[in-house]
């Protein structure tokens, strides 16, 4: 069964500039979800899908983020314009359902360096 | 609780030894767990859960202890091989709304 895919795995961007990141959840994964991850901390969740309708998105800087999953597979992540501390790596996860968070399963990430 | 930043906890051991990392909790109304195993440039790969019904549970080397008096939990790992070496996160969540926050990472090092 094919994980969690995301890209780009890398980007380098100056601050200012914008950004999109792309995942494809597991196959049937009704939920899923983009987490921000800091060097040394834990990931931290920006917005949760059920679907293509959004379930948590208190976390969300929405003044510069935004995110959507159309069609209730795909989602995009796109930060504009973004600043020095979004900085981290952007993982998407997903989930067979959306009590009790499942089992997550997660993408390797996209890691993000704005100079 | 929120994370710390850059000062992550260390635990070093041998090859063959048992590992306990441990985790403190903030939310007593949290009733579902998990731990996570993070490699280096991968995202976090589940390791076990427990509910807040359940003092312990086991899997295959490890074991998750659950003390909700003091909002502790702990991860063993039994006979730790150098492939066990990563990142270990544990999260919380309250079960019906399906939203994981993750705690403070532990950063276990497994020698030859």
């Amino acid at each position: 069964e094919a994980g969690v895919a995301q890209s780009p795995r890398y980007k380098i961007i100056e601050k200012r500039q914008s950004v999109a990141f792309w995942c494809n959840p597991i196959s049937g994964h009704a939920t899923l979800y983009w987490y921000q991850q800091i060097l040394g901390q834990g990931p931290k969740l920006l917005i949760q899908f059920q679907n293509n309708g959004v379930v948590d998105d208190s976390q969300l800087p929405k003044d510069r983020f935004s995110a959507e999953r159309l069609k209730g597979v795909d989602s995009t992540l796109k930060i504009q314009p973004a600043k020095l501390e979004d900085s981290a790596v952007y993982l998407c996860a997903s989930s067979l359902t959306r009590l009790g968070a499942g089992e997550l399963f997660f993408g390797e990430g996209s890691r993000l360096t704005v100079l | 609780g929120e994370s710390v930043g850059l000062h992550l906890p260390t635990l070093s051991v041998q090859e063959g030894d048992n590992s306990i990392i441990n985790c403190a909790y903030s939310n007593s109304a949290s009733d579902y767990f998990i731990w996570y195993k993070q490699e280096s440039g991968k995202g976090p790969q589940f390791i076990i859960d427990i509910r807040s019904n359940m003092d312990k549970r086991q899997g295959q080397r490890v074991t998750v202890l659950l003390n909700k008096t003091v909002k502790h939990l702990s991860l063993q790992i039994a006979a730790t091989q150098p492939g066990d070496s990563a990142v270990y996160f544990c999260a919380e969540n309250i079960f019906q709304y399906g939203k994981l926050t993750f705690g403070q990472g532990t950063i276990l090092t497994v020698h030859p």
